[in-house]
């Protein structure tokens, strides 16, 4: 079973804020890293999947980088918005296309 | 595109009763479906890969005569709780795989299934 850590586990901001969060996994058996968006009562919405050291990724406000020698990811938010408020989840995918979850960032976007 | 629903997204049955709960991939076909469960305060843990016209692969822990999977075809897999127990009571998240031809290793989620058992 793999060990997928992500701190913080619940951040609350400003509107108008910047934040990052962090997902760090074991570098072994990496196939990629996914990161998913998770409003409640909706599905899990995906971000990003990364594979490649040192890869970074956009989506609007929303970025990602990864490192996979030392294994970690980190998600940024700029400009945080109350919709941006969710559970962010990180997951890396081992063989047979299975992911294994981190317990999420909590975000709480505030006016 | 990509949206995965999930049926029904709340059930609540007595001890000793079966459950069925079905995903659907909506708008593309899926030759790989994935079960999830998730407890209060915990991740989203990996219970079965469900593969289309064979036999799911379970993970260690998981039994598989209590939780049957279903994965007739390319749209459809069904996870059936049999002779549910409370500690059964749970988070239940199904995600669809497209494929390389589909979108890469993306997993498409479906919105959950909220199952109390009393």
């Amino acid at each position: 079973i793999l060990n997928v850590e992500q701190s913080p586990q619940s951040l609350h901001v400003q509107e108008g804020d910047s934040t990052n969060f962090t997902c760090s996994f074991p570098s072994s058996n990496f196939y990629a890293l996914h990161w998913y968006r998770w409003e409640t009562a909706k599905s899990p919405e995906a971000l990003f999947v990364m594979t490649l050291n040192g890869d970074e990724k956009k989506k609007g406000r929303i970025s990602a980088t990864l490192n996979t020698k030392e294994g970690y990811s980190y998600l940024y938010i700029k400009g945080s918005q109350p919709e941006d408020s969710a559970t962010y989840l990180c997951a890396p995918q081992g063989g047979g296309n299975k992911l294994t979850f981190g317990t999420g960032t909590q975000l709480k976007v505030e006016l | 595109g990509a949206v995965v629903s999930q049926h029904p997204s709340r059930v609540i049955c007595k001890s000793g009763t079966s459950v069925k709960i079905e995903c659907r991939s909506l708008d593309f076909q899926a030759t790989t479906m994935f079960w999830y469960r998730q407890f209060p305060k915990q991740s989203l843990m990996l219970m079965a890969t469900s593969n289309e016209g064979s036999k799911a692969t379970y993970e260690q822990g998981v039994e598989k005569d209590k939780f049957l999977i279903n994965h007739a075809s390319l749209t459809l897999s069904t996870l059936t709780v049999t002779s549910a127990h409370p500690e059964d009571s749970s988070f239940y998240i199904c995600s669809a795989d497209p494929g390389l031809a589909g979108g890469g290793d993306t997993q498409y989620f479906g919105p959950g299934t909220r199952l109390t058992v009393l």
